[in-house]
This record gives C-alpha cells, structure tokens and sequence, in this order.
C-alpha cells in the first residue's frame, strides 16, 4: 500500500491554469478508474472535488476537472483564484478493498 | 443535510486504547458504507478501514490490521472504531467518511466529519 506520488507543491497566478499529477501503479491508478479528488484547507475535513478519474458532482466548480492516462491521474483547477489554495489529495482504489492516498500537493495561488 | 461528527480522541499512552466514535445524521445510515480515513500532524491523508453498509464486511489498511477494529450499529446511526495496543504513529485527526454508494460502494468518499485527534504519548 504505497502511498500515490504527488508535487509537494505548485504555484500558479489569479486566472492561469495548473495541474497536479498524482503517479500511482499498475495495481491502483492503471487497473481502476476509481480515482478521486479532494481539497483541504487548513484546518479544515477534506472536500471531494472528482470521482472515478473525471466526473464532477454538483455543487464543485467546473474550474475542476479530472483525467486519467494509464497509471497517472491529473486534476487541473483552470482560472485561479485565491480561495483555491489549498492541499490537494489524490485517492485511488486499490486491490482487496483498500484504497491509497497521495502525499498531497499544496497550492500557492500567488 | 448529512452530518458527520466524531467524538472519542485525546490524549492516552503507547500500548492502551481508545474507542472513536461517529455519529450520522441527514441521511439513511443503514444503506451506506463507512469509513475511517486519518491525518498525522502535517502530513498527508491515509486510509483506515471500511465497514459495508450492513456490517457484514470489514478491511484494514496493513498498518492497523490486528489492531484496529471498525464496527457501526446501525440503530443508533454510529460508527465506532476499536483502537488497541496505540503506538506513537497512530498519532492523528481521524474523519470519518462516508461511501455515497447505496448498499454498494462506489469507492470514494462524498461526506467527512471535522475530525478527533487522537495524541499517542508517554
């Protein structure tokens, strides 16, 4: 059960684009497309953002969006804006009903 | 409106235990799967357990198995999660979440709780 690998960080202007990789195995990102979203602010219960690799529930911005390519996830935020800045976490299902985290990637909207 | 709320942290010693609790609301309990997902202090998410929506089934990660043991009693709407033979790594806020499928997972989390902190220390 590793953990899924994440930037520790990005950084990105008011109104540009980035995009947050989450690089996971054959046994959990490549074999399911099972893998969500979540962001985190300080001190705060995580919120889901994505599940199964690119769909958006209502009421999450569709500023986000999510895609998927063999074992590498990616969630892209388009249109920065200050309140998007925040710890951003990948998730995917594993094997034998487990499920595995990225170490998390922390947004600087600058 | 669901609501999640975790109860039972604190402060307690390597090798005791501890027994969390969350209480649901806003939704029919019965019919959803839960889990237990932690925080270590700055660090990132991890998964804890699952419990299927009629208690039926239960997995662990590797790093709780033997130890943990995540439970729900299903009329009064709670989860509760076993925590023995506590070590200084288990040191964390624990949410709970809940899976959104109903009587089947659909293998993400849509609603967490605020957390409990649970400090593992002499």
């Amino acid at each position: 059960q590793s953990a899924l690998t994440q930037p520790a960080s990005v950084s990105g202007s008011p109104g540009q684009s980035i995009t947050i990789p989450c690089t996971g195995t054959s046994s959990d990102v490549g074999s399911y497309n099972l893998v969500s979203w979540y962001q985190q602010h300080p001190g705060k219960a995580p919120k889901f953002l994505i599940y199964e690799g690119s769909k958006r529930p209502s009421g999450v911005s569709y500023r986000f969006s999510g895609s998927t390519s063999g074992n590498t996830a990616s969630l892209t935020i388009s249109g920065l804006q200050a309140e998007d800045e925040a710890d951003y976490y990948c998730c995917s299902y594993a094997r034998s009903s487990t499920w595995v985290f990225g170490g998390g990637t922390k947004l600087t909207v600058l | 409106q669901v609501h999640l709320v975790e109860s039972g942290g604190g402060v307690v010693q390597p090798g005791r235990s501890l027994r969390l609790s969350c209480a649901a609301s806003g939704f029919t309990f019965t019919s959803y799967g839960m889990h237990w997902v932690r925080q270590a202090p700055g660090k990132g998410l991890e998964w804890v357990a699952l419990i299927s929506y009629d208690g039926t089934n239960k997995y662990y990660a590797d790093s709780v198995k033997g130890r943990f043991t995540i439970s729900r009693d299903n009329s009064k709407n709670t989860l509760s999660l076993q925590m023995n033979s506590l070590r200084a790594e288990d040191t964390a806020v624990y949410y709970c979440a809940r899976d959104p499928g109903w009587l089947q997972l659909r293998y993400y989390f849509d609603y967490w709780g605020q957390g409990t902190l649970v400090t593992v220390s002499s």
